[in-house]
């Protein structure tokens, strides 16, 4: 099942544009990460932010997030052509008996245009 | 390198065979998984385990099977049971349980029937 969902499903902007992307969940969580996945390819890790944190910067990320919506954003700042991919977001759950549940959204597909 | 090797990257199957994807980690990860994409879609997960010899069906896990001898292989089995088996296979190892769990992907391997 899945439990993060992504917004919007699809983004186009133009090169050195800001691209943002929400994402937003169900139940209580311990991580979320945000992943990159170039057409036909692998998913790529990007960055992990932690419950008990509210925002985490990575070079041209920067990532927020809320518990009390259940929702977080990736900001791409100054987007370039390569940055065209889809982006997901993953959340890490305690799903008891010492196990934690690992879900995906179904991702945005941002375009990057030259 | 350290990393998650996936093989064939491209794979033809006939009506009624079973085919194989490889799997093969040198990360050290105890745990692995394979999940399915299909175009424009997210991840839905078909088996994953948490250690050798021991595995359990994720979401989808109707004509599959997986087998785990090894700590750095995971191979998985697309059956003719399977009716519908073209799509991208994407496997994966994360890190120990815990609130900081990260996942690895490798490249994918793209299954179509002929």
């Amino acid at each position: 099942s899945q439990q993060g969902e992504e917004d919007p499903q699809a983004l186009s902007i133009q090169e050195g544009e800001n691209a943002t992307m929400n994402c937003s969940y169900k139940t209580s969580i311990n991580n979320l990460q945000w992943y990159r996945q170039n057409s036909g390819r692998g998913l790529v890790h990007l960055i992990l932010i932690r419950s008990n944190e509210r925002e985490k910067h990575s070079g041209r990320l920067r990532v927020t997030l809320d518990t009390s919506k259940k929702s977080s954003s990736l900001l791409i700042t100054a987007s370039r052509a390569a940055d065209t991919a889809s982006y997901f977001c993953a959340t890490v759950s305690y799903s008891g008996a010492g196990s934690y549940q690992l879900t995906f959204g179904k991702g945005t597909k941002l375009s990057v245009i030259p | 390198d350290g990393g998650i090797t996936q093989s064939p990257k491209y794979l033809f199957r006939k009506e009624g065979q079973n085919v194989t994807l490889s799997c093969e980690q040198n990360l050290n990860h105890d745990a692995m998984y394979w999940y399915r994409q299909d175009p424009g879609q997210g991840l839905r997960l078909i088996y994953y385990s948490q250690i050798v010899n021991d595995f359990q069906k994720g979401d989808i896990a109707e004509g599959y099977s997986v087998s785990r001898e090894k700590k750095e292989s995971f191979p998985l089995t697309v059956t003719s049971a399977q009716k519908n088996p073209t799509a991208f296979y994407l496997c994966a190892s994360s890190t120990p349980p815990g609130p900081g769990l990260t996942i690895y992907f490798g490249e994918g391997s793209w299954l179509t029937v002929v």
